[in-house]
């Protein structure tokens, strides 16, 4: 069965910082690996998605995840963090067939300081 | 393009009763999952629908199930509401089987009492 661990509940960076929040996923395969990010109240926005080729990925907001496959890792990073950044982010991985829902790690609550 | 509409956004219910919650796929995409999230147990996936039928199921009872309409619009309802099942309920909508991108509505927010 596929999983992931988010280790870190809650990270507080202040205004301007560089972020890293990490992802490790389980599954045999290949995965299709996701990370969103959910305001109070709200859905989940898609940031970025890893399908299969190039293992640095770009998504919206400049934020970026590298997939290591050695490591079963799929770590988010933004060189440089906004108030708006503040929300909880969620890393969720999908297989393929009957394994094909998303599971999703426990997320990651960011607080940013002015 | 307009997105996943959930309605309604806000529910408040009585334990024992039934309740039916609606999602609108993006134009075009036929296939609606269905999330749960709560504080305890995080998002959990519910059931997948495309074109109709049911093609993968979560570990819920079967209190809750759905349907998928010939429009690709989804409902999922839940019958004996407990006060477990307070939560706030996603639907996401993706192209097919094929594509696992899923992009998500609001939610609606339901509160069992």
């Amino acid at each position: 069965a596929q999983s992931v661990t988010q280790p870190d509940i809650h990270i507080t960076v202040s205004e301007g910082a560089s972020l890293e929040l990490r992802c490790n996923y389980s599954y045999g395969a290949t995965p299709y690996l996701f990370w969103y990010v959910q305001s109070p109240g709200q859905g989940l926005q898609l940031l970025l998605k890893y399908f299969s080729g190039d293992t640095l990925v770009q998504g919206i907001k400049g934020f970026e995840a590298e997939f290591k496959r050695s490591q079963s890792s799929f770590n988010l990073r933004k060189p440089s963090v906004h108030w708006s950044d503040a929300a909880e982010y969620f890393c969720a991985v999908a297989g393929s067939g009957s394994a094909r829902q998303l599971t999703f790690g426990s997320g990651t609550q960011l607080t940013v300081l002015p | 393009k307009a997105g996943v509409t959930q309605t309604p956004r806000y529910l408040i219910k009585t334990r024992g009763q039934q309740v039916t919650l609606s999602c609108s796929p993006i134009s075009g995409h036929r296939s609606v999952s269905w999330y749960q999230q709560t504080p305890g147990q995080g998002l959990q996936f519910l059931f997948e629908y495309f074109s109709e039928t049911q093609r993968n199921k979560g570990n819920f009872p079967g209190r809750f199930s759905g349907r998928q309409f010939s429009n690709s619009r989804s409902e999922m309802n839940v019958s004996t509401l407990e006060l477990g099942d307070s939560a706030l309920y996603l639907c996401a909508s993706s192209l097919g089987v094929t594509n696992t991108e899923a992009f998500f509505g609001q939610g609606t927010r339901l509160t069992v009492v």
